[in-house]
C-alpha cells in the first residue's frame, strides 16, 4: 500500500496570500490527485497531478487559482493562491498505488485543513 | 456522468447493534465502488471496493457492502457496531474507464456505548 505525507497539516493565512501544499508517497504511483473538501461537505476532484506535464483541471477549476507541479511520481504540490476566506477548506492529496491485495486502490493523505482569514 | 447518494446526513446506533449506511448511485455502465471512512483530523481510509464477482463484499474491521444492480445501491453494513466506528463514512464510485472517483455527501455515525 501506499503511505502519503502532506504539509503543512493545517494553516491559518491571511487574505490574498498563497499556500503551497505538499505531498509526499513512499511509493512510486501513476496518477496523482487533488482533492477539497469543504467545510460539512463531500470531497471534491480539483485535479489530476501529471508528472512532466500539466495537470489537468475539472470543471471549476483553474489553473491561475490553483497551480499544481508533479515533477516525479512520488511527489506533488498543489499551491492556493490568492486566497479568499471561501478557499477555507481541508485539501487532500491522493494517489493510486497497487494495495496488499494486489489491485489498484486510491490512497489518501491526512490533510491540510487551510483557514482563510 | 456518475454520482452518488447518501440519502441519511446521520446514522446512530447503540454498540451492539447493526449498522447499516446507505447509498445508491448513478453511472453509465458497470460501476466501481467504493466505501471510506474519514475518522476526525484523518484522511480518509479504504474499507472496501466492488469490481465484479460476488455481490455480497466484505472489507476491513468487520464491514461488509451488498452491491444490488436492479436497485442500483450498495449499502455498507456492520452486524455489531463498536463505539470506535464512529466516523464519517463516504461511499464513491468510479467508471471502469476512468481513475476518477466521485464521492458522496458522507454520512455521520454516531455509536454509543
Amino acid at each position: 500500500s501506499a503511505v502519503i505525507s502532506q504539509k503543512p497539516s493545517r494553516d491559518i493565512c491571511q487574505r490574498g496570500t498563497s499556500l503551497t501544499i505538499q505531498c509526499q508517497v513512499d511509493s512510486q504511483v501513476t496518477m496523482m490527485f487533488w482533492y477539497r473538501q469543504q467545510p460539512g461537505q463531500s470531497l471534491t476532484l480539483i485535479a489530476t497531478a501529471n508528472q512532466g506535464s500539466e495537470a489537468t483541471y475539472e470543471s471549476g477549476f483553474v489553473i491561475d487559482k490553483f497551480p499544481i507541479s508533479r515533477p516525479n511520481l512520488t511527489f506533488s504540490t498543489l499551491t492556493v493562491s490568492n486566497m479568499s476566506p471561501e478557499d477555507s477548506s481541508i485539501y487532500l492529496c491522493s494517489a493510486l498505488g497497487t494495495s496488499g491485495r494486489g489491485y489498484n486502490e486510491q490512497f489518501f493523505g491526512p490533510g491540510t485543513r487551510l483557514t482563510v482569514l | 456522468a456518475q454520482s452518488v447518494a447518501q440519502p441519511e446526513d446521520q446514522v446512530n446506533v447503540a454498540e451492539g447493534n447493526p449498522l447499516t449506511v446507505k447509498c445508491t448511485y448513478s453511472v453509465s455502465g458497470n460501476p466501481y465502488l467504493f466505501w471510506y471512512v474519514q475518522y476526525p483530523n484523518r484522511g480518509l481510509q479504504f474499507l472496501l471496493k466492488y469490481i465484479t464477482g460476488d455481490n455480497l463484499v466484505k472489507g476491513s474491521y468487520g464491514f461488509e457492502a451488498e452491491f444490488n444492480k436492479s436497485q442500483t445501491s450498495f449499502h455498507l453494513k456492520k452486524p455489531s457496531a463498536l463505539v470506535s466506528d464512529s466516523a464519517l463514512y463516504f461511499c464513491a464510485v468510479r467508471d471502469p474507464n476512468d481513475y476518477k472517483l466521485s464521492f458522496g455527501a458522507g454520512t455521520t455515525v454516531t455509536v454509543r456505548a
